[in-house]
């Protein structure tokens, strides 16, 4: 069975401070990993995935299959940052386009 | 581009009762996926449309079924309600059926079961 853990509920750090959201995920497979944001009154929304190994908004993850991880980071925190950040790996025998299993979620929040 | 739709916003019901919740996917896209999000639970999967099929579902009973239209528009029934049906129900889209295909999600609709 595949399973995602977020084992932070609420984070909170100050403007300026590094970032880092964790998440682990069990899959037997090959898994893809996905970081979702979900803003204040704002749908959900896809903020990067592992394949594309982009920065999107100055957050980057890396995935690390020894250590199943797949960590949400950025060096200096944005108030516009605050939001709810949810992991998601997408597995399973759908060819690639299957369900996502997603983590609890983590709410984070920058303080001035 | 306007983006996934849900309807109704809000809907309550009582236990017994079966509910049905409408999604319309971005144009263009055949996929649609359907999510649960209780309290306490998370955001879970559960049922995937593509090209008027059922593709998979999530570990939820047969009362939670759907279907998907030739518009690629989909509803999701949920027969024989019960209390912890309450949750808010996401829809997402996603291009034609392919690897790496990104899922855009609709507003949601808020079901109340009393």
């Amino acid at each position: 069975a595949q399973r995602v853990t977020q084992p932070e509920k609420l984070l909170s750090v100050f403007k300026g401070a590094p970032v880092e959201l964790k998440c682990n995920y069990s899959y037997s497979g090959s898994p893809e990993l996905f970081w979702y944001v979900q803003y204040s009154r704002q749908r959900l929304q896809l903020l990067l995935r592992h394949i594309s190994r982009e920065s999107i908004k100055g957050f980057t993850a890396d995935l690390n299959k020894g250590e199943t991880s797949f960590h949400l980071k950025k060096p200096f925190a944005q108030e516009e940052d605050s939001a709810m950040y949810y992991c998601a790996l997408r597995g399973g025998s759908g060819g690639g386009a299957d369900g996502l299993t997603f983590g609890k979620g983590t709410h984070l929040i920058i303080q001035p | 581009e306007a983006g996934v739709t849900q309807s109704p916003t809000h809907l309550i019901k009582t236990r017994g009762q079966q509910a049905t919740l409408r999604c319309s996917p971005i144009s263009g896209h055949t996929s649609v996926y359907w999510y649960q999000q209780a309290l306490g639970l998370g955001l879970q999967f559960l049922l995937w449309y593509d090209e008027g099929e059922e593709r998979n579902r999530g570990n939820f009973p047969p009362r939670f079924s759907g279907r998907q239209f030739p518009n690629y528009s989909s509803e999701l029934n949920v027969n024989a309600l019960e209390l912890e049906d309450s949750a808010l129900y996401l829809c997402a889209s996603s291009p034609s059926y392919s690897l790496y295909n990104e899922q855009f999600f609709g507003p949601g609709t808020r079901l109340t079961v009393l």
